[in-house]
């Protein structure tokens, strides 16, 4: 069984351009959602993605956008990147029902912007 | 707002000493707490959880304790091996469904 898988794993881009991450949830999970992860921090919450609609959002600005397609699988964008865009970022996944269930991370990708 | 403070690394210890690694929270409700892993090179892993107070949460070795009247949660583990060199977040969330709020993070290494 597939745990959540996330693509790629690195990625180097420059100031300016526009990023596409993707994530596949854990099989029989339809909650994604996602985090960033600087360099020597915690994770910061992103958004999370419910049938394919946004149902939370952390404080991050408009830039940074999300897509969730019918299979559960979800896009992270991030437009107009800046230096401090570089990190971690972190797909987690769960499953809707079921209280306090833990979230399923995938290793990440590690996104540089020079 | 609610946010987690943890003590700060790296922690290094030897082999079987015994693990201490202080959190603390702030919260406006009564939230579950967790302890994550990070291995390097891989993604966060649940360690353990405790959903109300009072509640031990357990798992390989390690141990921690909601502490509502000190609003804490330490990690504790009676003897280190080599394979515990991690970093390890303390965590708040209300439910599945909200976002987890972490620690800062607290690096572990163990020599041998």
């Amino acid at each position: 069984d597939a745990g959540v898988t996330q693509s790629p794993t690195h990625l180097i881009k420059t100031r300016g351009q526009q990023v596409t991450l993707r994530c596949s949830p854990k099989s029989g999970h339809d909650t994604v959602s996602w985090y960033q992860q600087a360099l020597g921090q915690g994770p910061q919450f992103i958004f999370q993605y419910y049938e394919e609609e946004e149902r939370q959002r952390g404080n991050f600005p408009d830039r940074f956008s999300g897509h969730q397609f019918p299979n559960y699988s979800s896009e992270l964008n991030v437009n107009a990147l800046l230096l401090g865009d570089s990190a971690l970022y972190l797909c987690a996944s769960s499953p809707e029902t079921g209280e306090n269930s833990p979230l399923h991370f995938g290793n990440g990708t590690r996104l540089t912007v020079t | 707002g609610d946010s987690v403070t943890q003590m700060e690394g790296p922690v290094t210890l030897s082999e079987e000493a015994f693990l201490t690694i202080n959190c603390t929270y702030t919260a406006t409700g009564y939230p579950s707490l967790f302890w994550y892993v990070q291995y390097p090179g891989e993604g966060l892993q649940l360690l353990l959880k405790a959903t109300k107070a009072d509640d031990k949460g357990s798992n390989k070795g390690f141990e921690a304790t909601y502490r509502k009247e000190t609003t804490s949660f330490h990690l504790e583990k009676g003897s280190v091996q080599v394979s515990d060199s991690a970093v390890y977040f303390c965590a708040l969330s209300y439910s599945s469904a909200s976002k987890i709020i972490f620690g800062s993070g607290t690096r572990l290494s163990i020599r041998p």
